[in-house]
């Protein structure tokens, strides 16, 4: 089955305690991205990635580190977590530039509580 | 600042008639236009993309999309309650792909029985 796997799916934490959002996804996408989702603030990109060892920001890339050291995963890591950081987490996958489509395949996303 | 506006709604619909969701967005460099839809706890899904002024048919879906005002809108005939979600405006940035698509903040619609 298609799918991208996100884990933990739930997650309280404390502040400072570094932690890291698994992705992977088994479609051979080129481009996987990392998004939060807030109440009133909507979807905003925090991470994106082209390729293997490709990586780029997004909107909101303060206080997240990514890295793609290989094609299927795409980790998301919290340094130093703050309670500004209390979200929803989606990580999505999709083939190449498909500019006229725009389909990403999302997770099941991961709710992060820092405390 | 890219911006893409929607009423956060709820917009509530009774069931059988036609739910109209709409967006703008500021950048008129936009090329492409898509609608998600978000079950409540639940991931986004893509159900239909535009990126011709006029309208896109797809099945009881329609989207409209006009350049020149810089609007996108949403139109979902004979309305089931299985269609009450929040539904999300992206817009892509000019000279992108799906890579950086700007996301609204959604208008939650209910339909009601």
């Amino acid at each position: 089955e298609a799918q991208v796997t996100q884990n933990p799916r739930y997650l309280i934490t404390v502040t400072g305690k570094k932690l890291t959002v698994t992705c992977s996804q088994n479609m051979n996408h080129e481009y996987m991205s990392w998004y939060r989702q807030d109440p009133g603030l909507g979807l905003r990109q925090i991470y994106y990635s082209m390729n293997v060892e490709v990586t780029d920001k997004g909107d909101v890339p303060e206080g997240y580190k990514v890295s793609r050291k290989e094609k299927r995963n795409f980790p998301l890591i919290l340094e130093s977590p703050s309670p500004n950081q209390t979200s929803l987490y989606f990580c999505a996958s999709s083939s190449g530039l498909a500019a006229n489509t725009g389909e990403l395949f999302f997770g099941e996303g991961s709710r992060l509580t820092v405390l | 600042q890219k911006e893409v506006e929607q009423n956060s709604g709820p917009l509530s619909v009774p069931e059988g008639a036609i739910a109209s969701l709409n967006c703008t967005y500021s950048d008129r460099g936009s090329q492409s236009f898509f609608w998600y839809r978000q079950y409540s706890g639940k991931s986004p899904e893509l159900i239909m993309f535009i990126y011709s002024n006029g309208d896109k048919e797809d099945g009881r879906f329609t989207a409209q999309l006009n350049k020149a005002s810089q609007y996108v809108s949403l139109l979902i005939r004979d309305s089931q309650p299985s269609d009450s979600a929040t539904y999300l405006c992206a817009v892509n940035w000019p000279n992108f792909g799906n890579e950086k698509l700007t996301f609204g903040t959604g208008t939650r619609l209910t339909i009601i029985p």
